[in-house]
């Protein structure tokens, strides 16, 4: 079993649609959840890291963690053409300072948004 | 030059070349990581620098060798590479070791022929 799976997609959503990205992971020493975006040609960054399970909001974006479920989504609400991106997943056992960087990537989901 | 800085972008190589691609971070950060991205999978960590000490290599073949001469700068030799190591490299750097925050470059998308 893959320790996080995401579905790759791809999804395609009207322009103003609210969209919602899934992951779940298997493994509930992971403590941290970030969600990073990837446009085309370019490497990914940080959008949204959450630590308690519940929500936790941004503008348009909401991050959501279910630690019982091992479940965690993105919202977009009124989503747009520039939201057209790669949406990647990210877990960690743990805030940094260890010795390494251990983040575990989900596949990414990409998603368009057309006019 | 702001954030991280890859070069060359794009690069072709046949199997018997030698090669290094070179990263750059202007955030002084502490912390900087090599990562392999292929089609339809995963982020793969292969390696990670700490104040240019290695304190990871996750299992990478040794025709990937990586050099760190400053907090700074972080290189990937490359040398009798195989058509499967084809894939787009990523930098990143984050602040302290294994900080979840971590700022990528823009990648060296690899082709191995």
């Amino acid at each position: 079993q893959k320790e996080v799976e995401q579905d790759p997609g791809p999804l395609s959503v009207p322009e103003g649609a609210i969209v919602s990205l899934n992951c779940t992971y298997s493994n509930s020493a992971f403590q941290y959840f970030m969600w990073y975006r990837q446009y085309s040609r370019k490497g990914p960054e940080l959008l949204m890291y959450t630590y308690s399970s519940g929500n936790k909001e941004d503008g348009r974006f909401t991050a959501q963690v279910d630690k019982s479920s091992k479940y965690i989504s993105l919202f977009i609400r009124d989503s747009q053409p520039s939201d057209s991106a790669t949406y990647l997943c990210a877990i960690a056992p743990n805030a940094g300072g260890t010795s390494y960087g251990k983040l575990t990537f989900g596949q990414g989901t990409i998603l368009t948004v057309h006019p | 030059e702001t954030g991280v800085t890859q070069t060359p972008r794009h690069l072709v190589m046949g199997m018997t070349n030698k090669k290094s691609l070179k990263c750059e971070q202007h955030l002084g950060h502490n912390a900087m990581y090599w990562y392999k991205q292929s089609a339809k999978k995963p982020l793969e960590l292969m390696f990670v620098y700490s104040l240019e000490e290695r304190v990871e290599n996750n299992s990478v073949p040794s025709r990937f060798s990586p050099e760190c001469p400053n907090s700074s700068h972080l290189f990937l030799h490359l040398h009798t590479l195989q058509p499967e190591d084809s894939a787009l490299y990523l930098c990143a750097s984050s602040q302290r070791t294994g900080d979840n925050e971590q700022f990528f470059g823009p990648g060296t998308r690899l082709t191995v022929l």
